[in-house]
Parts: structure tokens; sequence; C-alpha cells
């Protein structure tokens, strides 16, 4: 049984450039939370969907980030005209369900570096 | 918004024990998450407490005190492969998101 996967697990983009992170959650799961981690910094919540839904996108940047979870597919965050401030691991993680007593299971994370 | 707070190092010899402590203040609580990370790896889930005592995990305990919006975690018999980031989280009632300490990175030496 697969864990939580993401990819790529670096990628390296150029200011302006669009950086897309996908997600792929374990079997079974229909909730995906995607998280950033700044360095010296704790994870911090970015947006949690459904299949097709947006729930939560109270942490996302209001421009830039968008992020989905198609019917069929992994999830996507994907960022446009990045800048080096975006530089950060980005963290994906999978529940059964939601709620509050659902563990979150994380993937390995995209380490995006913009130069 | 969340405040949550952990020390940033620490050290131990191995065999030794270690606790490290977490403290929130967050709006409305519904669980404490502790995982570890080590270095360029996913998180991985340790223990949670929802109710105030101890919760036992073979090395690893967690103990919490909703009262004093305290936890700890406690790592006994340290081992070199236990060298990682441990993060404190917080589920605050009714909601989903967990909101993470900066994490204590543990470093266990021989």
């Amino acid at each position: 049984n697969a864990g939580v996967m993401q990819n790529p697990r670096h990628l390296v983009r150029r200011r302006g450039q669009e950086a897309r992170l996908r997600c792929s959650p374990m079997k079974g799961h229909s909730h995906v939370y995607w998280y950033r981690q700044l360095p010296e910094e704790g994870l911090k919540f970015m947006v949690y969907l459904q299949k097709e839904n947006i729930i939560d996108e109270s942490g996302m940047p209001k421009e830039r980030f968008s992020a989905e979870f198609p019917k069929e597919g992994p999830s996507i965050l994907r960022i446009q005209q990045v800048v080096r401030g975006d530089s950060a691991a980005y963290f994906c993680a999978s529940s059964p369900r939601g709620g509050s007593n659902t563990e979150a299971f994380f993937g390995q994370g995209t380490r995006l570096t913009v130069v | 918004g969340q405040n949550i707070d952990q020390p940033t190092e620490m050290t131990a010899t191995e065999g030794a024990i270690v606790q490290i402590n977490c403290t929130y203040q967050t709006s409305g609580f519904n669980g404490l998450f502790w995982y570890q990370q080590h270095a360029g790896e996913a998180p991985t889930f340790l223990s949670y407490n929802v109710l105030d005592g101890l919760e036992e995990k073979g090395r690893f305990s967690s103990f919490l005190s909703r009262s004093k919006g305290y936890s700890y975690l406690l790592l006994k018999e340290l081992q070199m492969k236990d060298s990682a980031s441990y993060l404190c989280a917080v589920r605050t009632s009714n909601d989903y998101k967990l909101s993470f300490g900066a994490g204590t990175t543990v470093t266990v030496r021989a």
C-alpha cells in the first residue's frame, strides 16, 4: 500500500515561471491537505481539498497560488510567477475522511527552489 | 491565531532519556499530535493526545495537560536513529487542519 506520493521531490524554477506540484493521496483517501515549510519554521496550513472541492483555502496566499483535486488524477498545487520567497518545502497530507479525530499521513514533500 | 512553542534544539546521549516540551495557546482545542521528521523526509505520526494524561507507545510517551496548555514527548533508551526533528501540532475544535510548532531538533550522541 503506497503512501502519499509527491512529485517532483525537487523543483527548480526561475523567477516568473510557473511551478506545479503533484500529490497522489494514499489509496482510499479522499481528503488532501497542503502545507508549506519555510526554513527554520513549522509547517503552515495552506489548503484542504476533497475530490473536486476546495473546502478551506484560508492559508493560501491570495494571488498566484491555486490548488485543485480533480475527480481523476492527483491534487495539484500551482504557483504562478514564482518569486524567491516561494522557495520552501511543500508537503501534502491525506486522510480517509475529514474531521478532528483523523490522523493525516504526509508525503515526502517537494522542495521548490526559485533562482 | 495559534501560538505553539517548543525548544529549538536538544542534545542527549545514546541510551538516555529526553523530554521535549510543547506549550500552546490556541482558539479551541481538539487534540495534540507529535510527529517525527528526519531531514528531507516526510513527517511521520508518533502520538495523539486529546484527554489529559500519559499515552505510552514503546519507547515513546506523550503527556497532555489541557488546563495548562502543555504537552511533552518523552523518548527513552535513545538510539542514534532518533536524531530528528520532533513536531508538536494542535488541532483546534471543529477543525481539521493542524497548527504546527517550529519543531525541536534532537541530536543523539554516542
